[in-house]
């Protein structure tokens, strides 16, 4: 069965500091890869997918930046976090578009 | 603009009797409808489907309606049980190759035992 991380599970970051998030997803190839961001009553906001090692497309322009250096990693980063980037951040993955999603446990990022 | 909405914020219900949970949607290029539950800490859990083709899907203990020409959909929890209290997305993609999945805000089912 398929299976995905993301980890940290939470973490607080000072203003400016730089970020890596990390997510892992495992017994499946070449799957699609998400990451998403829920702000404070708000519902899940794309930010970035992938379809395949090295490609990506960003959804809404922001703070953040997304790589797949392999077919199962996938990573979000920032160089300098704002007070505006708090928030929840999950991971997913599915099999192809149009097809169920599948998430991790989310990151909770607190700017300070 | 909201695509996908959930106009009730919560929703309580009696252990054993019916959930039912509404989502509007606004966008008529939307052509697959999914609901996701989610616990506290965790990422939301995808629960069931359903094409535009159809107007109803079933999964044992949950049923979704779609009602296109009034851009509505909802979900029935029947009966309904206390690990049911979650919140619960209601989620689209429109035709297409899609990957964008649109979220409402959430629905907080609490369900009393």
């Amino acid at each position: 069965s398929q299976t995905i991380h993301q980890w940290p599970a939470t973490l607080v970051q000072p203003v400016g500091s730089p970020l890596s998030l990390e997510c892992t997803v495992e017994g499946t190839s070449n799957p699609n890869l998400y990451w998403y961001r829920q702000a404070a009553g708000r519902g899940l906001q794309l930010l970035f997918y992938s379809v395949g090692i090295g490609q990506i497309s960003s959804e809404v322009p922001q703070n953040l930046s997304a790589s797949r250096p392999q077919d199962r990693q996938f990573i979000l980063s920032s160089k300098k976090l704002l007070l505006s980037d708090s928030g929840f951040y999950l991971c997913a993955w599915s099999w192809d578009s149009n097809q169920p999603q599948h998430f991790g446990d989310g990151t909770r990022l607190s700017i300070l | 603009d909201q695509q996908v909405k959930q106009n009730s914020p919560s929703l309580s219900v009696q252990e054993g009797r019916i959930s039912i949970l509404n989502c509007d949607y606004t966008n008529s290029m939307f052509d697959y409808f999914l609901w996701y539950k989610k616990y506290p800490a965790e990422g939301p859990t995808f629960l069931i489907s359903i094409s535009s083709i159809k107007d109803k899907n079933e999964d044992g203990r949950f049923t979704v309606f779609l009602n296109k020409s009034a851009k509505h959909l909802s979900l029935h929890i029947v009966p309904s049980q206390p690990g049911d209290s979650a919140v619960y997305f209601c989620a689209a993609y429109s035709g297409g190759s899609n990957y964008k999945l649109t979220f409402g805000k959430g629905t907080l089912l609490t369900v009393n035992p």
